[in-house]
């Protein structure tokens, strides 16, 4: 067990439709990572927040946003999903913003079913 | 730009020593971590290397070479329990953050 909490482990809906995907970093960490993981393929970087402020943005898609509040946790927002947004959804945390040795800690991801 | 290539599947048997390249082509960064993950679970860290040569934890090891952009995981004494998905991924620093680029994965069978 990481410490990195996330939900719903799975959700089902349709096209066009909008879901919240939310994490809670393990205790003490300020920096929250959203990766996307599609089948059978390596992890996509969506973006970083570090103590409530965005840090790094990646592939993320402009239908796709994030926050992270005053407690740290930290909420995906992904709109008008399409057939292709399945995938699964980690969260990560670290300590520092900038973390210097490779060591990230994920969370069990949010599995996304778009129909 | 920034690509890690691996391979897509490799198989041994238990007992035996297997070995995980990943090549890459960046313009700089700072390490090279390893990364398992079992059946689409929560990817969990297994090394990271910050310098060139070989780090050695229990039964895995990995190395870097940065002249030749190259790295590899290296597992010893084969555990069925090793069967999973292994992922290298480049510590990359830019603005005010580092972040963790992921290779394509290598899925290991590991065979009685």
């Amino acid at each position: 067990d990481s410490g990195v909490t996330q939900t719903p482990k799975h959700l089902i809906t349709a096209t066009g439709q909008r879901v919240t995907l939310r994490c809670s970093p393990r205790s003490g960490d300020l920096s929250v990572y959203w990766y996307q993981q599609s089948l059978d393929q390596g992890l996509q970087f969506l973006i970083q927040y570090y103590n409530g402020e965005e840090r790094a943005k990646g592939n993320i898609l402009e239908r796709f946003s994030a926050q992270q509040f005053p407690d740290l946790h930290s909420e995906l927002n992904l709109s008008s999903l399409e057939l292709g947004d399945s995938a699964l959804y980690f969260c990560a945390s670290s300590v520092s913003s900038q973390p210097n040795t490779g060591e990230l800690f994920f969370g069990e991801g949010s599995r996304l079913t778009v129909l | 730009g920034q690509s890690l290539e691996q391979p897509s599947e490799v198989t041994a048997v238990e007992g035996a020593i297997v070995q995980i390249n990943c090549t890459y082509q960046t313009s700089g960064f700072y390490g090279l971590s390893w990364y398992q993950q079992h059946d689409g679970g929560a990817p969990t860290f297994l090394s990271y290397n910050a310098l060139d040569g070989l780090e050695e934890t229990g039964r895995f090891s990995s190395f870097l070479s940065r002249s030749d952009s190259y790295g590899y995981l290296l597992l010893q004494e084969l555990q069925m329990k090793d069967s999973a998905s292994y992922f290298c991924a480049l510590l990359r620093g830019g603005g005010a953050t580092n972040k963790l680029i992921f290779g394509t994965g290598t899925l290991l069978a590991v065979q009685p």
